[in-house]
């Protein structure tokens, strides 16, 4: 069955740091790739995705994510985060041949301290 | 509305009773899912309808879990005879056909089985 993880649990920097956090599946067809933001006391929202072409993904509030397919990894980063990027953020993945249903890591919960 | 709406949002339940969590899914999306998310973990998937056939249930822990979608548009998760470890939120997504695992996420029903 495939899985995902996220690498860290929990992540504390301060305002202005790079943020990256790690994201790797197992699963070798062909997939379609999401990270999900979760604020405090709201509900999960997409933040971006990748579906084919590009590996590099710009979404929303200036973050990024890579698509390494030798690496079955799909990582997310912001060159420069805000007090307001505190939040938890959670990798998901559909593999086409599974059918229509998203797989998700655990989480990474960010803190960004003022 | 604008978005996929759950309700209720909160609901605690003694062991051994029926409880049913109801998702009114973004205007126009013919795809739905149910999630289960555990204290501290990511969702992990239950059933997925397209229009009112539900084409995948295999998430579904046990048969005390039931998902209907009778016209296609609002949809019901019933559990039966509620245990301790079904306490967890349960999360709906919508999407559209043709992309239908870019699913948008409710707000969540925060069940606690006493």
């Amino acid at each position: 069955a495939q899985s995902v993880s996220q690498h860290n649990h929990h992540v504390i920097l301060s305002e202005a740091a790079s943020l990256e956090l790690g994201c790797n599946y197992s699963y070798g067809g062909t997939v379609n790739l999401f990270w999900y933001v979760q604020y405090p006391g709201q509900h999960l929202q997409l933040l971006l995705k990748y579906f084919s072409g590009d590996p590099l993904v710009k979404g929303i509030k200036g973050f990024e994510a890579e698509f390494i397919k030798s690496k079955f990894s799909f990582n997310l980063r912001k060159p420069s985060v805000q007090w307001s990027d505190t939040a938890e953020y959670f990798c998901a993945v559909n593999a086409q041949a599974a059918g229509n249903k998203l797989t998700f890591g655990g989480g990474t919960r960010v803190l960004v301290k003022p | 509305g604008a978005g996929v709406s759950q309700s209720p949002r909160y609901k605690v339940a003694k062991r051994g009773q029926d409880v049913a969590l109801r998702c009114d899914p973004i205007s126009g999306h013919v795809s739905l899912f149910w999630y289960q998310q555990a204290l501290g973990q990511g969702p992990e998937f239950l059933t997925y309808f397209q229009n009112e056939a539900q084409l995948d249930k295999s998430g579904l822990p046990s048969d005390r879990f039931f998902a209907e979608r009778p016209e296609g548009s609002v949809s019901t998760l019933k559990i039966q005879r509620t245990q301790q470890e079904d306490s967890a939120v349960y999360l709906c997504a919508s999407s559209l056909g043709s992309r239908v695992y870019e699913q948008y996420f409710g707000p969540g029903t925060r069940l606690t089985v006493t």
